[in-house]
């Protein structure tokens, strides 16, 4: 059974560009979360996903953008990349009936650097 | 907003020794969940234990117990038997009572550094 897995693992771009990152979640789970962790930090809550749509979301402008597919699985894009924008982003999976409940299942991680 | 402040940037513990991580938050909410993740050098977050507020009994995992004291809104870990693979980031986490169905976002602390002395 696959957990989260997160593609790609490492990337570097440079100011002003574009990025996706993406996340299938682990098989059975239909809610996927994503989390910014810089150097040294906790993570930070982006938004999560559930049915394709964004349902929740933290304190990050709309430079960051989402996607949920039919089949669950997601996709993060940052647009105008800037240098603080460089972190690890994780991508977590849940099931949305096991409410608060439920475990988040996170993936390895998407390491971005901005230069 | 709720805010988690862990107060050891790092922690030193010598193996089969016991070690207590700290952890306090700020909320006005009555009811949450409290969690502590491992993040190892791998870098995935690993679920380690887990409190629902209004539960008055502290929970247990195995070598992995919390201290839970609502009052005073602190959430200590302590780790019995200590051994080298325990070696990780720790993280306290938040969560905000259910609004809506699904797993709503966690607000983290800024994280424990745990070394094992062999």
């Amino acid at each position: 059974d696959a957990g989260v897995t997160q593609s790609p693992t490492h990337l570097i771009k440079t100011r002003g560009q574009q990025v996706t990152l993406r996340c299938s979640p682990k098989s059975g789970h239909d809610t996927v979360s994503w989390y910014q962790q810089a150097l040294g930090q906790g993570p930070q809550f982006i938004f999560q996903y559930y049915e394709e749509e964004e349902r929740q979301r933290g304190n990050f402008p709309d430079r960051f953008s989402g996607h949920q597919f039919p089949n669950y699985s997601s996709e993060l894009n940052v647009n105008a990349l800037l240098l603080g924008d460089s972190a690890l982003y994780l991508c977590a999976s849940s099931s949305y009936t096991s409410g608060r409940t439920g475990e988040l299942f996170f993936g390895e991680g998407s390491r971005l650097t901005v230069l | 907003a709720q805010t988690v402040t862990q107060s050891q940037p790092e922690m030193s513990v010598q193996e089969a020794e016991t070690v207590t991580l700290s952890c306090t938050y700020d909320t006005s909410e009555s009811d949450y969940y409290l969690f502590w993740y491992k993040q190892p050098p791998s870098r995935q977050m690993i679920l380690v234990i887990r409190q629902e507020a209004y539960k008055q009994q502290n929970a247990t995992e195995n070598r992995f117990s919390v201290n839970f004291q609502k009052a005073a809104k602190s959430f200590s870990l302590k780790i019995s038997d200590s051994q080298l693979g325990d070696a990780a980031m720790y993280f306290c986490a938040y969560r905000s009572p259910f609004s809506g169905g699904g797993a709503d976002g966690l607000t983290f602390g800024k994280g424990t550094h745990l070394i094992i002395q062999p």
